[in-house]
């Protein structure tokens, strides 16, 4: 069974870059594409981006600017950086495994992320 | 961006009861869309994937239909672990897109 875990500052600054890594057990991440969702308090599901273990990405436009995602396969992890943040960056975020239809079958358990000085 | 239209927001309903949700997409997607479960302080989860297959381990009560731009996910006798907020999911172009949910409350 995939098991995906976020980690990362639960507290960020504003203007200051939000990092996050998922690490992947139980399989490989070679052969999929992995995902960042995040869900800000009382709004719905938003997609941030996804990587390919080659390194290829695609960005929602909406973050484009602000995102940069990578993937360490040696450790089997990916990564998400948000530049400049601001309180309306403040969400739980998921990082999320890919199935072969882009539909999204495997997730971390989320993790808070606040913006604020 | 494909926009992704749930309906409706939220709905009551008893243990037992036949519920059907409606997602529209705002172009043709053909059967690239999936439906998730969330509960609070939990991950989503995934119960439908191309449209109108079961994912692995959730029970067959759940089911999905619909291509094109229409698609519906039944819940044919709601159980009271089901009371949940679902959200429907295009996968036919980036960027990836969610529907606004549907929340489903006991009656």
């Amino acid at each position: 069974q995939v098991q995906l875990q976020e980690s990362g500052p639960g507290l960020v600054k504003p203007s200051e870059t939000l990092s996050l890594t998922c690490t992947v057990s139980g399989g490989s991440i070679s052969t999929y594409y992995w995902s960042w969702i995040r869900q800000s308090a009382g709004k719905g599901l938003e997609w941030i981006g996804r990587i390919y273990p080659s390194g290829s990405a695609n960005y929602n436009p909406s973050l484009k600017t602000r995102v940069t995602m990578s993937v360490d396969t040696s450790k089997n992890q990916f990564s998400l950086k948000l530049s400049s943040v601001t309180a309306a960056d403040t969400a739980v975020y998921y990082c999320v495994r890919n199935g072969k239809l882009s539909h999204f079958d495997f997730w971390g358990q989320g993790t808070l992320v606040t913006v604020s000085s | 961006d494909i926009q992704m239209t749930q309906s409706p927001s939220s709905l009551s309903a008893s243990v037992g009861d036949r519920v059907t949700i409606t997602c529209r997409a705002s172009q043709p997607i053909s059967t690239y869309l999936n439906w998730y479960q969330h509960k609070p302080g939990k991950a989503p989860n995934l119960l439908i994937y191309g449209a109108s297959s079961l994912q692995s381990g959730v029970p067959s009560r759940f089911s999905g239909g619909g291509s094109g731009t229409d698609f519906t996910l039944t819940i044919s006798s709601l159980q009271p672990e089901d009371f949940a907020t679902y959200y429907c999911q295009q996968s036919y172009s980036t960027p990836l897109t969610f529907g606004g949910g549907t929340k489903v409350e006991i009656k």
